[in-house]
């Protein structure tokens, strides 16, 4: 079973709409992360949470709201979906190094691939 | 600010040749990590490598090979005898140790020809 999944993997919703994308991550990471990847954009960081209480926006997090169910669960919501959020979405889990700090080495789920009309 | 440069959009090979792809980036901080991931028309993510900012060694893994130069902040990947399964995109990102989040470039897409 993959580390890092993501439901669901395709969706088509009409502008106006809330959507949510959920993330699990069974890798016991402590830090997740959303990201919307544009073509020709490369990845952009929308949230990223360090642990179940600390919540952070990332450079283009306006019209995301993001919830930290647990530890192993991070859901991204476009509360009213507009056409320019259609992208390729992703999750990622951080893992931790030996010494007690972080290298940020990103950890990714498969994707959802979300068209907004 | 961070900033990662992949000025390369496009490249294309034949199978055997090799390539390189070029990464810069910008940081004002002394202790930060480089990555290169690799994203093939699946569409998947897949970490390949990560270097500490300290470790300006070089390093090969197969085919695979990383050029990190502190002096002209680059972390170029360089793949030899390119094979067709190469074909991706390949993104280049910069972690800020201290913020705790990646910056990526745009990204290079990597076409190999038979």
């Amino acid at each position: 079973d993959a580390d890092v999944t993501q439901t669901p993997r395709n969706r088509i919703t009409k502008t106006g709409k809330r959507i949510m994308l959920e993330c699990s991550q069974t890798k016991g990471h402590d830090r997740m992360y959303w990201y919307r990847q544009d073509p020709g954009l490369g990845l952009r960081l929308i949230y990223y949470s360090f642990d179940v209480k600390d919540i952070n926006k990332g450079e283009i997090s306006d019209g995301y709201s993001v919830s930290r169910q647990a530890q192993a669960k991070f859901s991204l919501s476009l509360e009213s979906a507009i056409p320019n959020q259609t992208a390729l979405y992703f999750c990622a889990t951080s893992a931790p190094m030996g010494a007690g700090g972080y290298s940020d080495t990103q950890y990714f789920g498969p994707g959802t691939r979300l068209t907004v009309l | 600010a961070q900033k990662v440069t992949q000025a390369q959009t496009e490249i294309s090979v034949v199978e055997k040749e090799d390539v390189t792809l070029d990464c810069v980036y910008e940081t004002r901080d002394t202790t930060y990590y480089l990555f290169w991931y690799k994203q093939p028309p699946s569409g998947e993510l897949v970490f390949l490598i990560r270097r500490n900012s300290f470790d300006e060694q070089n390093e090969i893994s197969g085919r695979y090979s990383w050029n990190f130069q502190k002096s002209t902040s680059s972390f170029n990947f360089t793949i030899t005898a390119s094979q067709v399964v190469d074909s991706a995109v390949y993104f280049c990102a910069l972690s800020d140790t201290n913020a705790g989040k990646s910056t990526f470039g745009d990204g290079t897409t990597l076409t190999v020809k038979p």
